[in-house]
């Protein structure tokens, strides 16, 4: 099925470890993004990207690395976890221009301990 | 840069009653707006989006909203409620098409009684 596939969908990581979140998508899209879900915060945005080779940050970035070799993937690097990364990680794609909204990944709890 | 507020984290209603959720946005161009669903564990999924022309939009499930520019606003509506409705939703705003970002209001959590 078309759409954003994350893995892991589940991961716990102890204090100092390091891991890469996986985002792979099949629409060809230019536009893809990382967000974070805390409780009573939305959705904040940590990197995102407009097309291969191109990367940027969002409002959250400190903590995480990216890069986009291809079209279709997107990974997210967790550099050395904290307990404050705790959350739910969503990656999500778009086409040009964002008028069509965005299709989201069903995404990746991670807890941090 | 853009900002989104939704006024309410929580609304309870009955099974049949009226659905609002208000958002309000901030934007230094003319925005793009989105409403986003997420159910229990699961992503979010489109509910509906304005860009441009009619400033009323119907989107899934029955939902409805409208943009009020002079208000700043985008409500979603929805004029009878259903117990598969109990969700939390998103309003999201982007800076048009020079923008693909998106802002995200706080959530609302709808709860729908029998």
């Amino acid at each position: 099925n078309a759409g954003v596939t994350q893995t892991p969908k589940f991961q716990v990581l102890k204090t100092g470890q390091s891991m890469t979140l996986q985002c792979a998508q099949d629409m060809n899209h230019e536009y893809m993004s990382w967000y974070r879900q805390d409780p009573g915060m939305g959705l904040r945005l940590i990197h995102y990207s407009v097309g291969a080779g191109i990367t940027d940050q969002g409002e959250v970035p400190n903590g995480y690395n990216v890069s986009r070799s291809t079209t279709e993937d997107f990974p997210l690097r967790l550099l050395s976890a904290a307990p404050s990364q705790t959350s739910v990680y969503f990656c999500a794609s778009g086409g040009t221009g964002g008028a069509y909204g965005y299709t989201f990944g069903s995404g990746t709890r991670l807890t941090v301990v | 840069a853009q900002s989104v507020t939704q006024l309410g984290s929580h609304v309870s209603v009955s099974e049949g009653a009226l659905v609002l959720l208000r958002c309000n946005y901030s934007s230094s161009v003319p925005p793009y707006l989105f409403w986003y669903v997420q159910y229990p564990n699961q992503g979010l999924q489109l509910l509906l989006k304005y860009t441009t022309g009619a400033t009323l939009v119907k989107g899934i499930n029955g939902f409805e909203a409208e943009f009020k520019k002079s208000e700043t606003s985008f409500h979603l509506t929805k004029p009878s409620a259903h117990m598969s409705d109990a969700a939390e939703y998103f309003c999201a705003v982007s800076e048009g098409s020079n923008d693909y970002k998106l802002s995200f209001g706080a959530g609302t959590t709808v709860t729908v009684r029998a």
